[in-house]
């Protein structure tokens, strides 16, 4: 059974500093994994998808690595903004999306 | 703007009663999803349904039922069969399931609490 665990389970940093979340699973035959974010009390977003042959992910400020041999994939957020403050969740795919408990994040001014 | 509306937002319940979550979407996805969130944990799969007409238990599914008789259209039941229903319900959507390789779209959440 694939477990996805996601530590810490909460970060606090000031405004500017550069984020370093962490994601890692047990079963590396994965076709894909995804990072979304999620405000409270609302649904998921999706951020980035990473197809299981790719080894990183880039959208604007956001940049997602995978080690699938390793079983660990990275969520990079450069220069936070207190608007980045979230929960940021990983999910793997291998046969059904597994999904970690996710990292929460305050960014603070 | 194409999406995912789910109804009601917050939902209280007796014990012993069975409630009915809705789920809309006008995205033409074929694949739709019943997922719960309890503090702490990550999503876990209910129902999911790949087409019309046809549906699969995931890992929780047990006291609760849905059906899918439309393709717009997945409600979530959650009857009293279930021990402890408090909880954050989403519903989601992919242009197909199955392959993963399609990113989900999420409703906003629909808040359970058993009085």
């Amino acid at each position: 059974k694939q477990e996805v665990t996601q530590i810490p389970a909460a970060l606090s940093v000031p405004e500017g500093e550069n984020l370093v979340l962490n994601c890692s699973f047990t079963d590396s035959a994965i076709y894909n994994l995804q990072w979304f974010r999620q405000d409270p009390g609302k649904g998921l977003t999706s951020l980035l998808l990473i197809q299981s042959s790719q080894r990183e992910q880039t959208s604007g400020r956001l940049n997602a690595s995978l080690d699938k041999s390793s079983g660990r994939s990275t969520l990079y957020i450069a220069a936070s903004q207190p608007g980045d403050s979230a929960t940021y969740l990983c999910a793997v795919f291998d046969y059904k999306l597994s999904f970690g408990a996710g990292t929460t994040v305050t960014v603070r001014a | 703007d194409g999406g995912i509306t789910q109804s009601p937002k917050y939902l209280f319940r007796k014990e012993g009663q069975n409630v009915t979550l809705s789920c809309e979407q006008n995205l033409n996805h074929d694949a739709m999803y019943w997922y719960r969130q309890d503090p702490g944990q990550g999503l876990r799969l209910i129902y999911y349904s790949q087409i019309v007409n046809d549906f699969q238990k995931g890992d929780i599914a047990e006291g609760y039922s849905v059906s899918r008789e439309k393709k717009e259209s997945f409600p979530l039941t959650v009857t009293s069969a279930q021990k402890n229903p408090t909880a954050f319900y989403l519903c989601a959507s992919s242009i197909e399931g199955g392959s993963g390789a399609n990113v989900l779209t999420f409703g906003a959440g629909s808040r359970l609490t058993v009085l």
